[in-house]
């Protein structure tokens, strides 16, 4: 079975400050992983995902995370935190399944941008 | 393209009466998954469908709830009757064939008093 482990539900840092948000998985199967991002009152958009190529994934708005197979990881950065970046975000992971794929994700961390 | 389409936005009404919620996936999805999401619980999958049929509706959390997918075009999640608890906000997602990634439609905010 799939599951997704998000420490920390809530992240405090300064503006201009590296972003850390951890997420281990749990997948019998190679899994593919995603970050979406949730603006309040919005629904969840992609930031970026590993589809088992590059190990180190660019997304939008300078985020980037690095898949760890030995730690079962694929935790979330950027260099340097705008106001703009405080939101809730989510990781999820997906296998195949009956011919389609089955989305599961973490329980959100919601990171606080202080000026 | 229009995006995962949801209706309504917002849905305020009483213990007992029957609530449908409405989806309208992306064209060409094949793929269709209903979630919840509440402070408790977070995010989670309530039911998917590929190619209109329900692969999984483990997550459905009673008898009350059941979903349909008549068509590629359109999706349901009904409730019946409704509970204070079952207040939340509803996500219909959907994701295409070739390649893993899911879309998500802008959520119903149900409130059940």
């Amino acid at each position: 079975a799939q599951s997704v482990t998000q420490l920390g539900s809530h992240v405090s840092v300064s503006e201009g400050a590296l972003v850390l948000l951890r997420c281990n998985y749990s997948s019998s199967v190679p899994p593919y992983l995603f970050w979406y991002v949730q603006y309040p009152n919005q629904g969840l958009q992609l930031l970026l995902k590993y589809t088992s190529a590059a190990t180190l994934v660019k997304g939008i708005n300078g985020f980037e995370a690095e898949f760890k197979k030995s730690e079962t990881s694929f935790h979330l950065t950027k260099p340097s935190a705008h106001m703009s970046d405080a939101a809730e975000y989510f990781c999820a992971v997906s296998t195949p399944t009956s011919g389609t794929y089955k989305y599961i994700f973490g329980t959100g961390t919601r990171l606080k941008v202080l000026a | 393209d229009a995006g995962v389409i949801q209706s309504p936005r917002h849905e305020v009404t009483e213990m007992g009466q029957e609530v449908t919620l409405r989806c309208k996936p992306i064209s060409g999805h094949n793929s269709l998954f209903w979630y919840r999401q509440t402070m408790m619980r977070g995010l989670e999958l309530l039911i998917y469908f590929n190619n209109n049929v329900p692969i999984d509706d483990s997550g459905m959390p009673e008898d009350r709830f059941s979903a349909k997918m008549p068509n590629a075009s359109f999706s349901t999640l009904k409730i019946q009757p409704s509970e204070p608890r079952d207040s939340a906000v509803y996500f219909c997602a959907s994701s295409p064939r070739d390649f893993p990634q899911v879309s998500f439609g802008p959520g119903t905010r149900l409130t059940v008093t």
